[in-house]
């Protein structure tokens, strides 16, 4: 199983960039990244998702490298707002179908702090 | 709009109780899953089901069981409450097994 590890916190402020980097060692073949964010008292909301290469959307990019052993999720121009836990999830559940128990993973979460 | 929801939103119960957990989804997903959330571990899958008389045990799966009867609900079940079961829960809910997956607001339980 993929295990994913994560920076705590980080701190930023208003309109810069921010880029939050997720490790995945043993990430396997079939796995997908996927990068949700989370409110207090809320459920997490899912943001980007990838398995290669570059994938961007209306709020964020997330980057992924060759070996697919780490992604990185930017956040363009960041605000008050956007203070919040970033997880990341690495998973696949379809091998449960061949028999063996697929899983997600998520990190740890990295709780972003934006200042004005 | 559809959407999907959890009771109750906080429960309190003794230990060795048999406690459950309601989640209900309008988004006609065939996926659900079970998280529980505590500080220092993040989210942590309990169950999931690709759908109707479907179930599977994730990462934590031990003192849980979940049943699937219907496409719109899947139950969660502590069959013994425990301390350690002291938690937030939250289920969530997506159309394939890649897709985006959508949670509900959580429920937080307190085991005495």
């Amino acid at each position: 199983l993929a295990k994913t590890t994560q920076p705590i916190s980080m701190d930023s402020y208003e309109g810069q960039e921010v880029n939050i980097t997720c490790s995945h060692n043993n990430i396997a073949t079939n796995d997908y990244i996927t990068w949700y964010q989370q409110f207090p008292s809320q459920g997490p909301r899912f943001i980007i998702q990838g398995y290669k290469t570059k994938v961007t959307n209306e709020v964020a990019s997330l980057f992924i490298p060759a070996d697919r052993k780490s992604s990185t999720l930017s956040l363009p121009r960041v605000s008050l707002s956007d203070t919040a836990v970033y997880y990341c999830l690495v998973g696949d559940l379809r091998v449960n179908y061949g028999g063996s128990q697929g899983n997600l993973i998520f990190g740890k979460g990295t709780k972003l702090s934006v200042k004005p | 709009d559809a959407e999907i929801t959890q009771s109750p939103r906080h429960k309190i119960t003794e230990t060795g109780r048999q406690v459950t957990l309601a989640c209900h989804q309008t988004w006609n997903h065939n996926n659900m899953f079970w998280y529980r959330q505590d500080l220092g571990h993040g989210l942590r899958l309990i169950h999931y089901s690709y759908g109707v008389q479907d179930t599977n045990k994730g990462e934590v799966s031990d003192g849980y069981s979940v049943s699937r009867s219907n496409t719109e609900d899947l139950p969660l079940t502590l069959e013994s409450a425990a301390s350690s079961q002291t938690s937030v829960y939250f289920c969530a809910s997506s159309e394939g097994w890649a897709e985006t997956q959508y949670f509900g607001p959580g429920t937080r339980l307190l085991v005495l």
